[in-house]
Formats: structure tokens, sequence, C-alpha cells
């Protein structure tokens, strides 16, 4: 596609239940991120991959949270065993390639609110 | 310290009004430098890269002051569109991962009629 494509877009879900957020990057680029944002916070390093490996897997807040990434394309973040701490909205960004100087691009972020 | 500072605002100006912003950053080998623009509840999107001489587009400029260690951007004329968060983004050589972006914590701009 032409972006960074996310879905769902919005997700109620109850407290303890798993849930699974779907990015799809910009065709092509090899280096993917995923980041949350809270209401009126800053955004919030979670992981980040080039191609299938995740090299930097150090903003992950817990053990219930892991990503993987196949074909160097489609990312899934899981959460599992949601808390209410949780709830925020998630965005992956995408770019051609890692390094400094990179300019990444966003996906409209998937909102998750756990009740 | 933080590696990237931004007052986090609001800045409430009337429409038509010129308003800037700073960012400062610590890393004194920070080497580019971007301003993304993020309206409320949307994602992030890239406004400007930085660059040593400074830029213009339109009626926004941006500069970078090495020496001081800070990177600005300039509005002319606002409107209301231009209520948003501003992010200021810098990028440091070698770094990958995490670090290959560090984001600002954004300055909140509120244009009024």
């Amino acid at each position: 596609g032409a972006g960074v494509s996310q879905s769902p877009s919005n997700k109620v879900t109850e407290k303890g239940k798993d849930v699974e957020l779907r990015c799809d990057p910009i065709s092509g680029h090899t280096a993917l991120y995923w980041y949350r944002q809270s209401l009126g916070q800053g955004l919030e390093f979670l992981i980040y991959f080039q191609g299938n490996s995740a090299p930097d897997k150090s903003g992950l807040p817990s053990d219930r949270f892991s990503a993987e990434r196949t074909g160097g394309s489609v990312s899934t973040l899981t959460i599992q065993r949601t808390q209410q701490e949780d709830s925020a909205v998630y965005l992956c960004a995408s770019s051609p390639f890692s390094g400094s100087g990179n300019t990444i691009y966003f996906g409209e972020g998937s909102w998750l609110t756990v009740v | 310290r933080k590696e990237v500072e931004q007052d986090p605002g609001p800045f409430n100006v009337p429409e038509g009004a010129t308003v800037a912003f700073n960012c400062t950053y610590s890393n004194s080998a920070s080497q580019s430098f971007f301003w993304y623009r993020q309206d409320c509840r949307k994602e992030p999107k890239l406004l400007m890269s930085v660059y040593s001489s400074g830029n213009e587009d339109g009626r926004f400029t941006a500069q970078l002051n090495r020496a001081s260690q800070y990177i600005s951007l300039l509005i002319r004329d606002s409107k209301l569109s231009d209520s948003a968060t501003y992010l200021c983004v810098v990028t440091s050589p070698g770094d990958t991962g995490r670090r290959a972006l560090t984001f600002g914590s954004g300055t909140r701009l509120q244009v009024q009629p």
C-alpha cells in the first residue's frame, strides 16, 4: 500500500484478555518500529525490527509484550493478559533502512482501551 | 537531562501571529534534525527536515544552531489549521534501533480566532 497500515484501528478489550495488533509497513521498508503513546504523553519506544530480526527490544514494558515480524514485512505486536495501564495508541512506523538521518513514516495507530 | 527537550506549552496565539519554538539536544554529535507535526488523536507526520544553513517551506522556517545545540521552528501568519503538537526529532551518527530517532515530547500550539 501507499502508507503504513495498522489494524485494528480501535480495540476495546476486557482486562486479562490477549490482543494482537498488526502493522503492514510501506513496501520495501526494511526497518519497522513500534511506539506507544498514552493520552497527552510523548512517544514511548517499544521495539525495532531490521528485516525479521529485532535487535532492540529494550522498550518492551514487560514480558506480557512480544512482537514478531515475518517475511520482512508484516509485524504483529501481542499483549497478553492486558491491564488497564496498557490503554494507549500503539503506533507503527517504517523507514527504508535503519540508522540515523532516516525519515520514518507512521501508521494511523491502533487505539487500545482495556476495560 | 533529557536528550531532546521541548517546552510543552501550550502556546496560545491569535491568527496571523508569528510564533517560534525551540528544541535543545544534549548530544553534540547529533547529525540530523526534523520537525514532525501531530494533530490531536492522529499519528505524527514529517513537517520538515532541518538543514545546517536553515531552510524555509512557505510560512515555516527551520534553523539549526550547532554551537548552542538547539533547533527552532518559526511559523509566520499562523492559521487555525496550524494548531497541533510539534515534535522535535534528533538523530546521531551510528545510532540504530531506538536511538535511530530521538523524539522530544512536543510543543502544543493553539491558534485562536
